[in-house]
């Protein structure tokens, strides 16, 4: 069956720390995925999305950047945190969107301090 | 920019009762699509329509989609307090090769026992 990882599930990083959260499925073969952050209260605010290997299509500039090393995982990263990067962030993935929803994976919700 | 507009921003009803939030979108889409998020949790996709169908059900709830109205709605039948929960829409244009939802900001629904 296919599933979605994410992790860590919450994380606390104090300001000019790095960051490297990870997002793996299971199941399936060439997705589409996808890293979104939401805000408390909020809806969700695209940041990268990738429909294959080493292909990232950035959605906003800003502090992080993306990766796809291999077809089933995704590296959400950043250098150097701002406390603007607090929130909560979420991947997902899709095979089809025409016919199909996407698979969230149940998130991570990073704390800037 | 969001496509999506949902309202209520806020619901509040007794179990047992019938919800109906709604969505509003901007241009001409492919299909919409109705998830759910508990507080703290990851999305779960409810319900796919395309532009071509004008109502769904999947258990108690019920979704429409008027095209020439550019709206759509969630109706919850029965209600219960599990359903406590945010509800957003989300529209997959009909783009070229767009391969992203557009993501509305969401009805958040408490179901009081």
């Amino acid at each position: 069956s296919q599933t979605i990882h994410q992790w860590p599930a919450t994380l606390v990083q104090p300001v000019g720390s790095p960051l490297s959260l990870e997002c793996t499925v299971e199941g399936t073969s060439n997705p589409n995925l996808y890293w979104y952050r939401q805000a408390a209260g909020r809806g969700l605010q695209l940041l990268f999305y990738s429909v294959g290997i080493g292909q990232i299509s950035s959605e906003v500039p800003q502090n992080l950047s993306a990766s796809r090393p291999q077809d089933r995982q995704f590296i959400l990263s950043s250098k150097k945190l701002l406390l603007s990067d607090s929130g909560f962030y979420l991947c997902a993935w899709s095979v089809n969107s025409r016919s199909y929803g996407y698979t969230f994976g149940s998130g991570t919700r990073l704390t800037v301090v | 920019s969001q496509q999506g507009e949902e309202d209520p921003q806020a619901l509040s009803i007794q179990e047992g009762e019938n919800a109906t939030m709604n969505c509003s979108y901007k241009t001409s889409i492919n299909n919409l699509q109705w998830y759910r998020q508990n507080s703290g949790r990851g999305l779960v996709h409810l319900i796919l329509i395309r532009s071509n169908e004008r109502e769904k059900h999947s258990g108690r709830l019920r979704v429409t989609l008027d095209t020439s109205k550019k709206s759509s709605s969630l109706l919850i039948t029965a209600s219960r307090a599990a359903d406590t929960a945010s509800y957003f829409c989300a529209t997959y244009l009909n783009a070229g090769n767009n391969r992203k939802l557009i993501w509305g900001l969401g009805t958040s629904l408490a179901v009081n026992p």
